[in-house]
C-alpha cells in the first residue's frame, strides 16, 4: 500500500499568517495514465470532509484562491497564504493512483 | 442538488452484521462509482472500496474483502455496504462518497456511526 505521510500532526497560526502542509508518499503516485490523483480535503468538526484541491493543483469549484497544491512525483504540498477562521480543521491529502487508495494522518489547523 | 443521505447511527452487538445505506438523490445513480470510506479516531481514514451501480462491479481494499459487501439497489438510488462478523474494531464513522464530476471525492454523505457494543 502507498502510505501518505503529513507533516506536521498540528499546525498553531495567527490568522493572516500563511501555512504550509506537506504530504509525501512512499512511492510515485503518478498513475500509469500520466495523472496524478493527489488530492486534498479539509474535514471541520462534525462535518464530512470537503474536496479542496485535485490532481495535485486543482482547485475545486468554489474553493477559494488563497488555497494552493502543488509538487510532484513523491512530495506535495498546501499552502493557504492567509488563514482565516473558517479554513481551521483538519487537512487530508489522498492519492487515488494506486488501489488500495489512502489517505494521509491528517494535519490539524489551529489558532496558535 | 446531490444529496448522499445516511443514517446517524447504528448499535450492534459483537458478532453481529449490519447493512449500512447511503440513499442518493439529485443525479443519475447509475452514472458515478460510489465509494466507501472508514474513520476511526486515531487512525485515519480507509478506502474500504467502491461499487459500479450500473452493474455492481466492485474493487475492494483487500484489508476489507472479507469483512466489506457492497451492493446497490437501482430502483431506489440507494448503496449499501454489509459488515460483518463486527468486533469493537469496526467501531467508527462510515462515509458514502462519490466522485461526480471533479476529479475527487466531491459530494459525502453525513457518514454513519457505527458502535459495536455488547
Amino acid at each position: 500500500d502507498v502510505l501518505m505521510i503529513q507533516i506536521p500532526l498540528s499546525l498553531p497560526v495567527s490568522l493572516g499568517d500563511q501555512a504550509s502542509i506537506s504530504c509525501r508518499s512512499s512511492q510515485s503516485i503518478v498513475h500509469s495514465n500520466g495523472n496524478t490523483y493527489l488530492e486534498w480535503y479539509l474535514q471541520k468538526p462534525g462535518q464530512s470532509p470537503k474536496l479542496l484541491i485535485y490532481k495535485v493543483s486543482n482547485r475545486f469549484s468554489g474553493v477559494p484562491d488563497r488555497f494552493s497544491g502543488s509538487g510532484s512525483g513523491t512530495d506535495f504540498t498546501l499552502k493557504i497564504s492567509r488563514v482565516e477562521a473558517e479554513d481551521l480543521g483538519v487537512y487530508y491529502c489522498f492519492q487515488g493512483s494506486h488501489v488500495p487508495w489512502t489517505f494521509g494522518g491528517g494535519t490539524k489547523l489551529e489558532i496558535k | 442538488q446531490v444529496q448522499l443521505q445516511q443514517p446517524g447511527a447504528e448499535l450492534v452487538k459483537p458478532g453481529a452484521s449490519v447493512r449500512l445505506s447511503c440513499k442518493t438523490s439529485g443525479y443519475t445513480f447509475t452514472s458515478y462509482w460510489m465509494h466507501w470510506v472508514k474513520l476511526r479516531p486515531g487512525q485515519g481514514f480507509e478506502w474500504i472500496g467502491e461499487i459500479n451501480p450500473s452493474n455492481g462491479g466492485t474493487n475492494y481494499n483487500e484489508k476489507f474483502r472479507r469483512k466489506a459487501t457492497l451492493t446497490v439497489d437501482k430502483s431506489s438510488s440507494t448503496a449499501y455496504m454489509q459488515l460483518s462478523s463486527l468486533t469493537s474494531e469496526d467501531s467508527a464513522v462510515y462515509y458514502c462518497t462519490m466522485r461526480g464530476t471533479a476529479e475527487g471525492f466531491d459530494y459525502w454523505g453525513q457518514g454513519t456511526t457505527l458502535t459495536v457494543s455488547s
